[in-house]
């Protein structure tokens, strides 16, 4: 199993650009999530999801969109990048019908607006 | 609403003896407690986690956990620390009647040799 997968790996963007940060994972896993890491604020959930067609919004959505057609992938879209949105990216997977499963973390987007 | 909180955001252990960080929580209901460790540049990756049961859970690296119920603490201990357990260590909590995990703020471990 290749696990959760994420690209690219870094990106850099201009103010009011849009783009797309992708999420796939082999697990047949019900809920996926991202989350950004900012120094010395830890993880702070974006959105989630606990299904295909399934979508909620987490502590810090704004700015961000998200789908979910298929289980195997969730990706993470920016609408029009602002500097505040710089940050590393993580998503991430687990089970919910084998509670309580742990997340399992892809290996990150490093992203700078500038 | 559900919390979770390190209270250090540094702790420094010399190789050798022992470690613990802290990690206290809130949660309506049972909580499903998680230790997680992030090396520079990496995803995180899961080392334990308390169901239920017994209080003192072993997990990866020779980590382990004591979960108290009464102090809603979950702390991360180690009996000897290794220079390699320097990373970055995070506790999170799920409810169980919830889907989302809440992450504390994380805490820098530093082993010196």
């Amino acid at each position: 199993n290749a696990g959760v997968t994420q690209t690219p790996k870094f990106q850099v963007l201009k103010t009011g650009q849009s783009m797309t940060l992708q999420c796939a994972q082999d697990m047949n896993h019900e809920y996926m999530s991202w989350y950004r890491q900012d120094p010395g604020m830890g993880l702070r959930l974006i959105h989630y999801s606990v299904g295909a067609g399934i979508t909620d919004q987490g502590e810090v959505p704004n700015g961000y969109n998200v789908s979910r057609s298929t289980t195997e992938d969730f990706p993470l879209r920016l609408l029009s990048a602002a500097p505040s949105q710089t940050s590393v990216y993580f998503c991430a997977s687990s089970y919910i019908s084998q509670t309580p499963s742990h997340e399992y973390f892809g290996p990150g987007t490093r992203l700078t607006v500038t | 609403a559900q919390s979770v909180a390190q209270p250090e955001d540094q702790v420094n252990v010399a190789e050798g003896n022992p470690l613990t960080v802290k990690c206290t929580y809130s949660v309506s209901g049972n909580p499903y407690l998680f230790w997680y460790v992030q090396y520079p540049n990496r995803g995180l990756q899961f080392l334990l986690k308390y169901i239920t049961g017994d209080n003192l859970v072993k997990g990866s690296y020779g980590f382990e956990a004591e979960f108290n119920k009464s102090q809603t603490s979950f702390h991360l201990k180690k009996p000897s620390a290794l220079v390699s357990d320097s990373a970055l260590y995070f506790c999170a909590v799920r409810a169980y009647n919830f889907n989302k995990f809440y992450f504390g703020s994380g805490t820098k471990l530093n082993v010196k040799p």
